[in-house]
C-alpha cells in the first residue's frame, strides 16, 4: 500500500554542519506534512509542520521542504549540535484522516 | 494536564500476566491513538479513539489486545496473557482532532520476562 519512507535510516553530521533529512510518500492526496524528534527513551517531539499548499516553512534552525511533483519531503536542520541526535520521522496526513502514516524513522547521530 | 501522561513508565511482567497501560491525554484533546515501538524499530498503529469510541481497532495485533476510553478522557490498553513478543514501548498521543499532529507522551516500557 502507499506509504511514507525514507531514503536513509542513519545519518552521521559534524557538529556545526547542517543536515539535510529526507522523506519520499506516495500518496498525492496528503496534504499535511509533520516531523517528529526522538531522542532515546522519550516518545516523539513535534518539530515543524507544512500543508501541501507551501512549500517551505522556517522554524527555530530548521526548515522543510515539500516538493509535491516528485511527493518529497526534507527536514534541514541549520548548524547541528550535539543535542539535535535523535531518530527522525516523517509523518502524512491524507485530507483530514485523524490518522497520521509515519515513516521508518532516520537516526541522526552528531560528531563532536 | 500540560502534556500526554502515561503510566507506568517502565513494566516488567511474568510471560502469561495481563498488564495495563494507562494514558491521560491532553485536556479537550477529542483524538487519542496507541502506536507501539519495538526496540530501534518505527511506529505501528495499535488503535485510536475519536471520544469514547474506536473506529479503527485495525492495528491491534491479537485478540490479547483491548482499548478503553471513558469520559472522553484516559484511555488504558490492556494486554491479556503477555507474551515475550509484546515487549516493546507503547507510545499514546492525542491530538485537537482529524488534520492535526499528535502530542505524544512519553511512553510505557514493557518488558516480558
Amino acid at each position: 500500500g502507499e506509504n511514507v519512507g525514507l531514503h536513509l535510516p542513519t545519518l552521521s553530521v559534524q557538529e556545526g554542519d547542517n543536515s539535510i533529512i529526507n522523506c519520499a510518500y506516495s500518496n498525492s492526496a496528503s496534504d499535511y506534512f509533520i516531523w517528529y524528534k526522538q531522542e532515546s527513551g522519550k516518545g516523539p517531539q513535534f518539530i515543524i509542520d507544512i500543508r501541501s499548499n507551501m512549500d517551505k516553512r522556517q522554524g527555530q534552525r530548521v526548515t522543510v521542504l515539500l516538493n509535491k511533483t516528485v511527493k518529497h519531503l526534507s527536514l534541514q536542520i541549520a548548524a547541528t549540535q550535539p543535542g539535535d541526535s535523535a531518530v527522525y520521522f516523517c509523518a502524512e496526513n491524507i485530507q483530514n484522516d485523524y490518522k497520521l502514516s509515519f515513516g521508518a524513522g532516520t537516526t541522526v547521530t552528531v560528531r563532536a | 494536564g500540560a502534556g500526554v501522561s502515561q503510566s507506568p513508565s517502565n513494566k516488567v511482567t511474568e510471560k502469561g500476566k495481563d498488564v495495563e497501560l494507562r494514558c491521560d491525554p491532553i485536556s479537550g484533546h477529542t483524538a487519542l491513538y496507541w502506536y507501539r515501538q519495538s526496540l530501534g524499530q518505527g511506529l505501528e498503529f495499535l488503535i485510536y479513539f475519536q471520544g469514547n469510541s474506536a473506529p479503527d481497532k485495525s492495528g491491534l495485533p491479537s485478540d490479547r489486545f483491548s482499548a478503553e476510553r471513558t469520559g472522553g478522557s484516559v484511555s488504558t490498553l490492556t494486554i491479556q496473557r503477555t507474551q515475550q513478543e509484546d515487549s516493546a514501548v507503547y507510545l499514546c498521543a492525542s491530538s485537537l482532532g482529524a488534520g492535526m499532529g499528535y502530542t505524544f507522551g512519553s511512553g510505557t516500557r514493557l518488558t516480558v520476562v
